[in-house]
């Protein structure tokens, strides 16, 4: 079984602060996903990222793919209330059966006002 | 607009009890999931269907069951529910690509407790 590892687990920062979340893995990927969890809700697709070195913007989330496609990380600039939620990341990858994803344990991220 | 909808929100059930969590979605998407959720360990894949009464077993799929008779429906059975099966429950679907991971979409979830 391939793992993901997140961290940190649990963030707690003010309205206007970075932050930066790490997903890392020993298994290469071939994508890697970012979804984000509100109280009550399923997760959210974020991002999907295919390219090793590849970054993408989503107004004011980074996100980038490691060169060996084995690590991913998120980048928040001057977070809201708003980006308040469950961070998952999740790998792509494929087994006897199709494709699949392998998720990470979260980062759970509380912004205060 | 993508629709993946679970039959429950909450529920209670007894040790012992059979218990049916169903998921039903409108995309006509092959594959389908369960996952279960618990704080820490993120998403743990239960079972997963990728055809009409096709299954195959994730990562954990000691104590539950899968039927899958339409495409749009799957649906989890605990056969005989324990109390260490209380967790959030997450089902999922996705259109079958290729090799390049394809966005999961997520049901609401169902929050079981068994007592």
């Amino acid at each position: 079984t391939q793992l993901l590892e997140q961290s940190p687990q649990f963030l707690s920062i003010q309205e206007g602060e970075n932050l930066t979340v790490y997903c890392n893995s020993s298994s290469v990927f071939s994508s890697l996903q970012w979804y984000r969890q509100e109280p009550g809700e399923g997760p959210v697709l974020l991002v999907t990222v295919v390219t090793g070195g590849e970054v993408k913007k989503l107004k004011r989330l980074t996100f980038q793919f490691g060169d060996a496609r084995k690590d991913s990380s998120l980048h928040i600039t001057a977070a809201q209330p708003g980006d308040t939620g469950l961070y998952l990341c999740a790998g792509g990858g494929w087994n006897n059966a199709g494709n699949m994803l392998t998720f990470g344990g979260g980062t759970r991220l509380m912004v205060k006002p | 607009d993508v629709k993946v909808t679970q039959s429950s929100r909450y529920l209670v059930k007894r040790t012992g009890e059979k218990v049916f969590l169903e998921c039903v979605q409108d995309m006509d998407h092959e594959n389908m999931f369960w996952y279960r959720q618990d704080p820490g360990l993120g998403l743990r894949l239960i079972y997963f269907s990728y055809d009409v009464k096709m299954k195959e077993k994730g990562d954990i799929p000691e104590g539950y069951s899968v039927s899958r008779e339409k495409k749009e429906r799957f649906s989890l059975i605990l056969e005989s529910a324990s109390t260490n099966q209380t967790s959030m429950y997450l089902c999922a679907s996705s259109l079958y690509t290729g090799a390049f991971g394809t966005e999961a979409f997520f049901g609401q979830g169902t929050r079981l407790t068994v007592v």
